[in-house]
Formats: structure tokens, C-alpha cells, sequence
């Protein structure tokens, strides 16, 4: 199964854009890179999911290299609402996603 | 639109004792998992069902652990009997194939 590798933490000021890297370097061709982020005390949630190009949605847009090897999550404007732990994942056999650590975000006000 | 329901949202108890955790799958959806969260191993895949069948439920940690889905809009997680080293947090989500996974708000279990 294919990994990712993510920071385990980043910080970033409120109304700043945030840029949330991972690597996934042994991605398959027919992969698709999904994240989702954890709220404290909640389930985790979809934010967004890419095969090749760039995608945009109301939450947040992906960036996606042209080798496929890495992706970036982009949040526009963080809020003190999207301090979360952030996941980069790649589907494994049978399409379970393939957990790791996350990015935990720190918005400071 | 009901979300993954999942019960009960907390509970405490004895080691020994049966624990079962219980979740309603989003109607239509064809896919469930259970996972479990620790702050030492993080989110792990228990089983995973597709339409009521369980396909991989090699992340079930020991005997202790079984899972059901008698219908599509029904599945329990049973741990018999229960230790400390279970307490966790038990996530239930669910899926159309291949889409986006729902997750549950969790149930929190202590085991003292």
C-alpha cells in the first residue's frame, strides 16, 4: 500500500492562507489523494479529494504535482474553527484509506 | 439528513465486563468500518463490511473483538470481555463504494 508523509504540526495565523503539504511518493497511477481533518472531540471529515488536476471546493482547494508525488492542501483564510488535525491519505487494498499521523494546524488568534 | 449514528456516546466500564458499541450507517450507503483511536496508535481500521458482509477484518486486534451487520441499517462491535487496554475512542463511518466516508461522532469507551 502506498504511504504518505505529512509535518506533524504547523502553526499559522488567523486570516492567513495555510498551505498543508504531504508526500505520497509511491502513489499509483489510479490513486486519488484524499484529505479529511479532525476536529477536536469529533469524527474526522471529508475536505477533498484529486486524481491529477487541481480542485477547488467551498472548504479548501488541492493542489496536485504534476508528478503526483505530492499534494498541498490549501485553506484560503483560516479560521480559529479549522485548527484540526489534518490527514493526507491514499486508498490501500479493498479501497480502506490508509491512515497516518496528520498535520495537527494551530490557527494563532 | 441523519448522519452515522453511533451509541452510546460514552461509557465506563469494568474490565471483564461485555461492551457493545452500536451505529446506524447513513441510508443507501453500502460500505461500513469500524475504526478505533488511541493517542499511541492513532486511527486504526478494525472491519469493514460491503453490503452487510464483512471483507477484511484483519484489523480486529484479538478473539475479544467481533463485529455484526445483520442488515444494511445496523452493525454492533462487541468486545468480551473488556480490558483497560480497549479503552479507546470507536469510530463508525460509511460509505457508497469507493466515496467519500462518513464518520460517526464516536463512542468514547473507559475500561477501569
Amino acid at each position: 500500500d502506498a504511504k504518505t508523509t505529512q509535518p506533524n504540526s504547523m502553526e499559522s495565523n488567523e486570516e492567513e492562507p495555510v498551505h498543508l503539504p504531504c508526500n505520497h511518493s509511491t502513489i499509483s497511477g489510479t490513486d486519488y489523494i484524499h484529505w479529511y481533518r479532525q476536529l477536536p472531540s469529533q469524527g474526522p471529515e471529508y475536505v477533498i479529494h484529486g486524481l491529477t488536476s487541481n480542485v477547488n471546493n467551498r472548504m479548501a482547494s488541492l493542489a496536485i504535482a504534476e508528478d503526483r508525488k505530492s499534494s498541498t492542501l490549501i485553506l484560503h483564510r483560516a479560521t480559529l474553527r479549522d485548527a484540526a488535525v489534518y490527514y493526507c491519505i491514499l486508498p490501500g487494498s479493498n479501497y480502506q484509506l490508509i491512515w497516518g499521523a496528520g498535520t495537527k494546524l494551530i490557527i494563532k488568534p | 439528513d441523519a448522519g452515522v449514528i453511533q451509541s452510546p456516546r460514552h461509557e465506563v466500564t469494568e474490565m471483564g465486563q461485555e461492551v457493545t458499541l452500536r451505529c446506524k450507517p447513513i441510508s443507501g450507503h453500502n460500505s461500513l468500518f469500524w475504526y478505533r483511536q488511541t493517542m499511541m496508535r492513532g486511527l486504526e481500521l478494525l472491519i469493514y463490511f460491503n453490503n452487510n458482509v464483512p471483507i477484511d477484518d484483519s484489523g480486529m486486534p484479538e478473539d475479544r473483538f467481533s463485529a455484526k451487520m445483520p442488515n444494511a441499517s445496523f452493525s454492533t462491535l462487541k468486545i468480551q470481555p473488556s480490558e483497560p487496554r480497549d479503552s479507546a475512542v470507536y469510530f463508525c463511518a460509511s460509505s457508497t463504494l469507493r466515496n467519500t466516508i462518513y464518520f460517526g461522532e464516536g463512542s468514547w469507551l473507559t475500561v477501569v
